[in-house]
């Protein structure tokens, strides 16, 4: 079936840097993938939307200049998390995938900011 | 707008029982609903879909869930459960208009042995 693959799954880094995280889908072509964000006990909260070619679309107060998203291919996306802070801390999970049949999900990134 | 609501946080059930996890949902139009698994500090896994068809769908693991139009309802379900199956799932609903996925707040379930 289809595969989505997210690295890294697991990143530390100091607080001020910037960390990149990769989405790509193994099998398919994905003209658009989800960002996700997961909070301790809570639900996945819809970042943005990966558009290739063109500019990311990002759901109500999610910061553009934050969390930058380049999908500039048809298997990659990648989301940026500038000058990190402790509170960008989480887990962050892509997905792509057909419509009908449901979408792929990534195997999530562990983000902790120290 | 699209939304499902997962009225319970947790749920326990003991080994060999069956299992329910709620799932209610509000759209516009024909729904498109999905169900989903996480295990600790993993992506999401698929377990099962409804499109069109029959209202009984069956899943991955020996899940399945229940399409009620009337009662806007798609409750997951297994009849027999094992400790493995304890996990987090989440219900969801597809926006046909954008493809976005909406989740649910996510149900823990416990199987206790």
């Amino acid at each position: 079936g289809a595969v989505v693959s997210q690295h890294p799954s697991r990143v530390i880094c100091k607080s001020g840097t910037s960390v990149k995280i990769e989405c790509r889908s193994l099998d398919f072509q994905a003209t658009t993938m989800f960002w996700y964000r997961q909070f301790p006990k809570k639900s996945l909260m819809l970042m943005a939307t990966s558009n290739e070619g063109s500019k990311a679309t990002y759901e109500q107060g999610v910061e553009k200049d934050k969390f930058l998203i380049n999908h500039a291919s048809l298997t990659l996306s990648t989301l940026t998390v500038t000058s990190a802070h402790p509170e960008d801390s989480s887990f962050y999970i892509c997905s792509a995938g057909q419509f009908r049949a449901g979408a792929f999900f990534g195997q999530g990134t562990r983000l902790t900011v120290v | 707008a699209q939304s499902v609501a997962q009225p319970e946080d947790q749920v326990n059930v003991a080994e060999g029982n069956p299992l329910t996890v709620k799932c209610t949902y509000s759209v516009s139009g024909n729904p498109y609903l999905f169900w989903y698994v996480q295990y600790p500090n993993r992506g999401l896994q698929f377990l099962l879909k409804y499109i069109t068809g029959d209202n009984l769908v069956k899943g991955s693991y020996g899940f399945e869930a229940e399409f009620n139009k009337s009662q806007t309802s798609f409750h997951l379900k297994k009849p027999s459960a094992l400790v493995s199956d304890s996990a987090l799932y989440f219900c969801a609903v597809r926006d046909i208009r954008d493809d976005k996925i909406i989740f649910g707040k996510g149900t823990r379930l416990h199987i206790l042995p």
